[in-house]
């Protein structure tokens, strides 16, 4: 499964759109990217998955450049509950997870 | 709750005695995953099972660790001879096969080996 390279940490106002990057140089035709974010104390959560296509649903959005390289998860308008890890993951369909160390998304009021 | 439930939350152990975590899944989930998560990182993949078949297991999983999953429902982690290097977040999590890009995951076994 390809890498991905993320931002150690990163701050937004409450209410601000969080733009989330998400770097994977190598991925491969049949990988898909998918997001999941842990809030502390507790297991991760799915956030949404493509492959091509954009995609949204009501958590976030998921933008993917037209090479496949890079992604941007946009959270619309965070808000302190959004505080958390956020996963940004290449794999396969059917195999495994595996993930990083994240980004640390700090939502400030 | 119809979640993913771990029990129990908290082991704490001294070094050298077996402990064994338990996992019951969302109820019609096929594909049960363990994961391991110390403090600052992201999970690691340990093994996961198709039902009852266990599919797949890490390179870190040592002959120290077992898992099973004996009628495809719920799943059991053992660790025998613990060791201090094991204290870590274990998580379990679930997933039906043909959508496992939706892992759900429990809150996980908190294990502290003194």
């Amino acid at each position: 499964d390809a890498k991905t390279t993320q931002p150690t940490s990163m701050d937004c106002a409450e209410g601000r759109a969080a733009n989330l990057p998400c770097n994977h140089s190598t991925i491969s035709g049949n990988e898909y990217v998918y997001w999941y974010r842990q809030i502390h104390s507790q297991g991760p959560q799915y956030i949404i998955h493509g492959l091509k296509n954009n995609e949204t649903n009501e958590m976030a959005s998921l933008i993917i450049t037209e090479d496949r390289k890079s992604s941007t998860l946009i959270l619309p308008h965070a808000t302190l509950r959004d505080t958390a890890v956020y996963y940004c993951i290449v794999s396969g369909y059917g195999n495994k997870l595996v993930f990083g160390a994240g980004t640390i998304l700090r939502v400030k009021s | 709750d119809t979640g993913v439930s771990q029990n129990p939350r908290h082991k704490i152990t001294k070094r050298g005695q077996n402990v064994t975590f338990r996992c019951d899944p969302i109820s019609e989930h096929n594909r049960l995953y363990w994961y391991r998560q110390t403090l600052g990182q992201g999970p690691e993949f340990l093994t996961y099972f198709q039902n009852e078949a266990q599919l797949e297991k890490s390179r870190l999983l040592s002959d120290r660790f077992s898992a099973e999953r004996p009628k495809g429902s719920f799943s059991t982690l053992e660790i025998q001879r613990t060791e201090q290097g094991d204290s870590a977040m274990y998580l379990c999590a679930s997933s039906l096969a043909r959508d496992n890009e939706k892992l759900f995951f429990g809150s996980g076994t908190q294990l502290s080996v003194l």
